[in-house]
């Protein structure tokens, strides 16, 4: 079975520093998986994605995520946050396979102070 | 977003109402699906079609159905809503080659 643990509910940065959200994922396989951030009122974005191919996977928006196997980790980071990067972010995870069912961690949302 | 689109984007209801949220997508993939988003829980899947023919339900079906008209719609019913079916409701679509969906803005579903 396939799992996601976002590590944290919240996260505050000021704009201008660094992003870390913390996933950590449960798969029996190597799986696929993705960050998709949501804004006020807005659907899911594909924010990048690691589907087997290289580890450091670089998205829209200056974000980027690293697939750690040993740590079953992939953290999403971006170096300087702004303003409009508020939001709230989600770690999902997808079994190889074809069915392509998607599962979801619980979200993190980004708070951006001037 | 805009090639997958929901409407209502807003529906206030009363318990025992039957409530109908209908998808519609121009991407030409052949799967889509239904999603509920609750505060602290995520997305969670209620019902998938791979196409016109083939439906499956999801995690959390139970008191919902749905109906795939054409590749192109895919509509969730509420037979007769109830209080705790009050969340966020998400249509997305994906090609079978590829894990990535598309989403549609949500219909925010009320039942008092």
């Amino acid at each position: 079975a396939q799992s996601v643990t976002q590590l944290d509910s919240h996260v505050s940065v000021s704009e201008g520093t660094p992003v870390l959200l913390r996933c950590n994922y449960s798969s029996s396989y190597s799986p696929s998986l993705f960050w998709y951030v949501q804004h006020p009122n807005k659907g899911l974005q594909l924010l990048l994605k690691y589907t087997s191919a290289a580890t450091l996977v670089k998205g829209i928006n200056g974000f980027e995520a690293e697939f750690k196997k040993s740590e079953t980790s992939f953290h999403l980071t971006k170096p300087s946050a702004h303003m409009s990067d508020a939001a709230e972010y989600f770690c999902v995870v997808s079994p190889p396979g074809y069915f392509q069912k998607l599962v979801f961690g619980t979200g993190t949302r980004l708070l951006v102070s001037p | 977003d805009a090639d997958v689109t929901q409407t209502p984007r807003n529906r206030i209801t009363k318990t025992g109402k039957r409530i109908m949220l209908e998808c519609s997508q121009t991407k030409g993939h052949d799967r889509m699906y239904w999603y509920r988003q609750d505060p602290g829980l995520g997305l969670r899947l209620i019902y998938y079609s791979f196409d016109v023919k083939d439906i499956n339900k999801g995690e959390i079906s139970d008191g919902y159905s749905v109906s795939r008209q054409a590749q192109a719609k895919f509509s969730l019913s509420l037979e007769s809503a109830i209080p705790n079916q009050t969340a966020l409701y998400f249509c997305a679509t994906s090609e079978p080659r590829y894990n990535e969906q598309f989403f549609g803005p949500g219909t925010r579903l009320t039942v008092l």
